[in-house]
């Protein structure tokens, strides 16, 4: 799986779009983008994922670059239990994924009153 | 559905002693995973099976045993315990079609001394 580079920490207001980056440059064609997080002491839990064109659900939505060396993943209105890491994570999905996920450190997200 | 349940959620143990952590899932998945997470850090892949009877091995498997002998169940178990196996441990499951999204357990926290 391609390596990705996130930003250790950052801070959101309550009520404010909270963007997170996603650097994965060594990503593959067949690699999609999957964003989880983890609230803290909880299991992980998915968010979204997309191959190449920007993908919207209940949750957030994510933008892929043309080049899909980058992804953002968007809280459209941060609350105070969006405070959480966040994970992105690019895999090969076909296979259903039987290898199992490859968490980096995440970024963590603080979202202040 | 009760989803993925793990017990126990806490337990210390003394160094050498053995003990088996438990994951149930209800929900037919055919792939089930066990991830450890170390303070301040990722999730690592021990062990995952693709089906009942079927393991193998992921990132950080030495010190650690699994069985599958059904699709619901998925016990870790730990032989001779170390302070090094003091972590957090979370059990995993999903399906392989569809966005492959993994479904996490709360989590079992193990202290060796």
């Amino acid at each position: 799986d391609a390596k990705t580079t996130q930003p250790t920490s950052m801070d959101c207001a309550e009520g404010r779009a909270a963007n997170l980056p996603c650097n994965h440059s060594t990503i593959s064609g067949n690699e999609y983008v999957y964003w989880y997080r983890q609230i803290h002491s909880q299991g992980p839990q998915y968010i979204i994922h997309g191959l190449k064109n920007n993908e919207t659900n209940e949750m957030a939505s994510l933008i892929i670059t043309e080049d899909r060396k980058s992804s953002t993943l968007i809280l459209p209105h941060a609350t105070l239990r969006d405070t959480a890491v966040y994970y992105c994570i690019v895999r090969v999905k076909s296979g259903g994924g039987a290898d199992g996920l490859t968490f980096g450190k995440g970024t963590h997200l603080i979202i202040q009153p | 559905n009760a989803g993925v349940t793990q017990t126990p959620k806490f337990r210390i143990l003394k160094i050498g002693q053995s003990m088996t952590l438990q994951c149930t899932q209800d929900m037919n998945h055919n792939y089930m995973y066990w991830y450890r997470q170390d303070p301040g850090m990722g999730l690592k892949l021990i062990y995952y099976s693709v089906g009942a009877g079927i393991t193998d091995k992921g990132e950080v498997p030495n010190g650690y045993n699994v069985s599958r002998s059904t699709t619901e169940d998925f016990p870790l178990r730990l032989e001779l315990a170390a302070p090094s196996q003091t972590s957090v441990y979370f059990c995993a499951s999903s399906y392989p079609s569809g966005n492959n999204e993994q479904f996490f357990g709360p989590g079992t926290r193990l202290t060796v001394l």
